[in-house]
Parts: structure tokens; C-alpha cells; sequence
């Protein structure tokens, strides 16, 4: 069965903290991993993407990798800001029939304290 | 910019009724997702189309219907709509059928059904 598991589920950190998000994944045959940051009552917004090749993307404060052996991915938060409460999906596509399907995991939320 | 629409940001609509929930993107976009999100379940594939009157179930299509008539809208149907249904719907379209193209979504559609 294709599946995304996240972990933490939520995660409370200080204003100018580090932290390190993760996915594991069963999707297969797998295309491509992306991380979104969906703040409240927002669609997602993408962050990464990383393809079977890749195993490490970044974006600003913002830093994915990818171990396509293990299925794991993180997503490592830098000097993290008030701005990055959210919740951050990993979501996971496989590749059938011509098309691309996309597997979401549940989030995890962040929130950032001053 | 690339922009997704959908016509309501909040809907109230009673059980059975017949709800419509639409889905416009400007930017020519070739495929289009509806999902649902709950909380603790993350979002949910019902419906895509990578085409014009073309459409595929995702993982949770019972209840739902689509409709791509032309290819700037996306409709989700509701033909009798249930309690269960009450969720978050989001809307999504993709440039093409590559795999590592975006998705971009809309801010959603909070549905309650009484």
C-alpha cells in the first residue's frame, strides 16, 4: 500500500532554533518527493522536490534530503522564524500510467515561539 | 503568477442537497486535483483530470462526482451531500504530466454540511 508517515506530529520550538522534520515512505514505483508549508487556512505551498537522483535540495533556511535506499526523507529548519509556524506536508508521487499520482502525508505542525 | 480560484471560501449546505464546489486556474494548466482535507488525515486525492472531459478516480472517490468541460475549470459534485462530507476541499492544477512539475493550489473550500 502506498503510504506517507510523518513524524513529529507537532513540534514546539523557540524563535532562532534548528529542526529536522521527517518523512518515511512506501509509494512505489517513486517518481519524486516534495516538501509544502501550508499556513493556516491556506492551500500548500511547495518548498522542495527531489527527484530518485537526488538526495539533498535547498530552499533559503529551508534544507530536504532524500535516501532513496531507506525511503526517508527530512526537512531541516535553520535559525527557524515566527513566519515558519505552519504545517509541512511530505508528499510522495508515483508514476502510473503516463501520469503522476501524489501521496500525502499527514504534517506535522510547527510552531515557533518568540 | 499562476492563480487557482474556487468559489466559495465557506459553504453551509444541508444533507442531500446537490453542492457544486468549482475550480478555475488561469495559467493553461493541463491537470487538475480536487482534494479533501481533514484534521489528522492530511489531504486526500477524490478526483483528477489531465485532460479535457478527461477524469480519474483518486483514493476516495465514493460520493463524489467531477466535471472538466473545458480545461481552465474543475467541478466537484456533491449529488447528495452527508455529514461526513463536511471537510476542507482544496483544489490543485499542474502544468503537465511531468512528474516533477508543481502543483498549485487553491485556498480551499471549508464545506459544512448540516
Amino acid at each position: 500500500k502506498n503510504q506517507v508517515e510523518q513524524s513529529p506530529q507537532s513540534l514546539i520550538i523557540l524563535e532562532g532554533k534548528n529542526c529536522t522534520l521527517q518523512c518515511n515512505y512506501t509509494v512505489s514505483p517513486f517518481s519524486n518527493l516534495r516538501w509544502y508549508k501550508q499556513d493556516t487556512g491556506r492551500g500548500p505551498v511547495s518548498l522542495t522536490i527531489m527527484t530518485f537522483s537526488e538526495n539533498t535540495k535547498s530552499n533559503g533556511r529551508y534544507t530536504a534530503t532524500l535516501d532513496a535506499d531507506t525511503k526517508q526523507s527530512s526537512l531541516h529548519i535553520t535559525a527557524s522564524q515566527l513566519s515558519d509556524s505552519a504545517s509541512y506536508i511530505c508528499v510522495v508521487s508515483r508514476s502510473s500510467g503516463g501520469s503522476y499520482i501524489p501521496t500525502f502525508g499527514r504534517g506535522t505542525s510547527l510552531i515557533v515561539h518568540p | 503568477d499562476v492563480k487557482v480560484t474556487q468559489s466559495s471560501r465557506y459553504l453551509v449546505k444541508r444533507t442531500g442537497e446537490k453542492v457544486f464546489l468549482e475550480c478555475v486556474q488561469d495559467m493553461d494548466h493541463e491537470n487538475m486535483f480536487w482534494y479533501r482535507q481533514d484534521p489528522g488525515l492530511g489531504l486526500r486525492l477524490i478526483y483528477f483530470s489531465y485532460d479535457v472531459k478527461m477524469k480519474e478516480k483518486g483514493d476516495i472517490p465514493e460520493g463524489y462526482s467531477v466535471s472538466r468541460e473545458k480545461k481552465e475549470r474543475f467541478s466537484l459534485i456533491l449529488e447528495s451531500a452527508s455529514t461526513n462530507q463536511t471537510s476542507m476541499y482544496l483544489c490543485a492544477s499542474r502544468p503537465g504530466t511531468r512528474g516533477t512539475d508543481t502543483q498549485y493550489f487553491g485556498p480551499g473550500t471549508r464545506l459544512t454540511v448540516l
